[in-house]
């Protein structure tokens, strides 16, 4: 059984056009989590969720808006898609975001998005 | 605001030799680090962390970790490398701005180990 899961895991598009990326956990965990790793490999955090509720929102474009229908489903739509977009996008859950308490977090296995 | 340091792009080892990825740490307040490795078209993967405790701090895959206040590292080590260890390995500092847990990640160290 796969913990964190990433649908697609390619996604090949034109500029202009809109795009989701859906993630799934089947780990009961409460916080969820968008990574986006850029061609050098650098991996920054975009988003966070816990509980449906938007928690973490980093320096995106507005083009990006994530939707989590419930607690195991975090999705990424984004709009009118530029070159820079290209990288592979990460989705992460752990058991909660509290500051009190650090868990790990687990990583899906990535959606690689080329805009063309 | 939290960082962590990678100074190697990519650190070389024979297969059976030991091995260390480091990473020095930049934090107001407790550090709380930790380790993953991504291997080729994967997700990352949790290695250890370092929350309070024994510094020294043992993980998955026979890896290690040791943290050093004085020097603000925690250095990844594993005492005798495998071919399949080669992968790229994060070092990671939480980060509490906001009230929420997030992770900063460092720039990634590229481990190779050679036959």
């Amino acid at each position: 059984d796969t913990a964190v899961s990433q649908t697609p895991k390619y996604l090949v598009t034109q500029m202009g056009n809109d795009k989701s990326i859906k993630c799934e956990q089947n780990l009961g965990h409460d916080t969820m989590y968008w990574y986006k790793q850029d061609s050098k490999k650098f991996l920054k955090i975009m988003f966070s969720y816990n509980n449906k509720e938007l928690i973490i929102n980093e320096t995106v474009p507005n083009r990006f808006s994530p939707k989590s229908p419930d607690k195991a489903h975090l999705n990424l739509h984004i709009n009118s898609l530029e070159l820079g977009d290209s990288a592979v996008y990460f989705c992460a859950s752990s058991q909660g975001p509290l500051a009190g308490v650090t868990y790990e977090q687990y990583f899906g296995p990535g959606t690689r998005l080329t805009v063309t | 605001a939290q960082s962590v340091a990678q100074p190697e792009d990519q650190v070389n080892v024979a297969e059976g030799n030991p091995l260390t990825v480091k990473c020095t740490y930049s934090v107001s307040g407790n550090p709380y680090l930790f380790w993953y490795v991504q291997y080729p078209n994967r997700g990352l993967q949790f290695l250890l962390k370092y929350i309070t405790g024994d510094n020294l701090v043992k993980g998955s895959y026979g890896f290690e970790a040791e943290f050093n206040k004085s020097q603000t590292s925690f250095h990844l080590k594993k005492p005798s490398a495998l071919v399949s260890d080669s992968a790229l390995y994060f070092c990671a500092v939480r980060d509490l701005s906001g009230g929420y847990n997030k992770l900063i990640f460092g720039a990634g160290t590229r481990l190779a180990v050679h036959p």
